[in-house]
């Protein structure tokens, strides 16, 4: 099945120590997105890339980077994660920027001791 | 500033016992209106798109809904397996791709 892969699931760093988290599809979707998502908050967009071109929101920390070798990973790295980027962080794909149907993979929680 | 507001932000319903969440929104332009599924510690799984209003979508024991500046997530008998988060989000048309999520409503089904 086509599908969005995200791994680990679940990951523990240490206070200001680098992480990096993958996302991987198998839909061969241009446009992959990463979303974060703290408690029983809605989904916040941080970046995305459609094909090779890179797309940051305009309150994304500078701690939040991202990069995608190929059209099928992207990685999300937090180059000193603070206690307030403890949430999970969630990858998403589209067809395209103007196909809104987002297709989410399971998600990955972080948590910062 | 593109707003989508969801309520209720929790509700408690008996196994069978239908009602409606709503999804308000504010967005110029709407290109879009999505509703998605989300569960306890998971991606959130896309349900339906609403593209203009009187749109209806209907999947199983749920229709989607859209007016001018709402959408309902109508749920008919409902049953244990239908407890969820269930997620609304906008999209705008033109040149800003973005989708604006609501915090969602989590309905709890009891048996």
């Amino acid at each position: 099945d086509a599908m969005v892969i995200q791994n680990p699931r679940y990951q523990v760093t240490q206070f200001g120590k680098p992480v990096t988290l993958s996302c991987s599809q198998t839909l061969n979707h241009n446009v992959m997105y990463w979303y974060q998502q703290k408690s029983s908050q809605a989904p916040k967009l941080l970046f995305h890339y459609y094909d090779k071109d890179f797309n940051n929101e305009a309150d994304t920390p500078d701690n939040f980077q991202s990069r995608r070798p190929n059209t099928s990973f992207c990685f999300l790295d937090i180059r000193s994660p603070g206690l307030g980027d403890a949430a999970m962080y969630l990858c998403a794909t589209s067809r395209a920027l103007s196909s809104y149907e987002q297709y989410f993979g399971p998600g990955t929680r972080l948590t910062v001791t | 500033e593109d707003q989508v507001t969801q309520s209720p932000e929790a509700l408690r319903l008996q196994e069978g016992e239908s009602s409606s969440l709503n999804c308000s929104y504010t967005v110029s332009g709407l290109r879009g209106l999505f509703w998605y599924r989300q569960d306890p510690g998971k991606g959130p799984e896309f349900l339906f798109t609403l593209y203009s209003a009187g749109e209806e979508k209907e999947k199983e024991r749920l229709k989607a809904t859209l007016t001018k500046k709402e959408s309902f997530l109508h749920i008919t008998a409902p049953k244990p397996e239908d407890s969820a988060t269930y997620l609304c989000a906008a999209g705008r048309g033109g040149s800003n791709y973005k989708l604006t999520f609501g915090k969602g409503t989590l309905l709890t089904v009891n048996p």
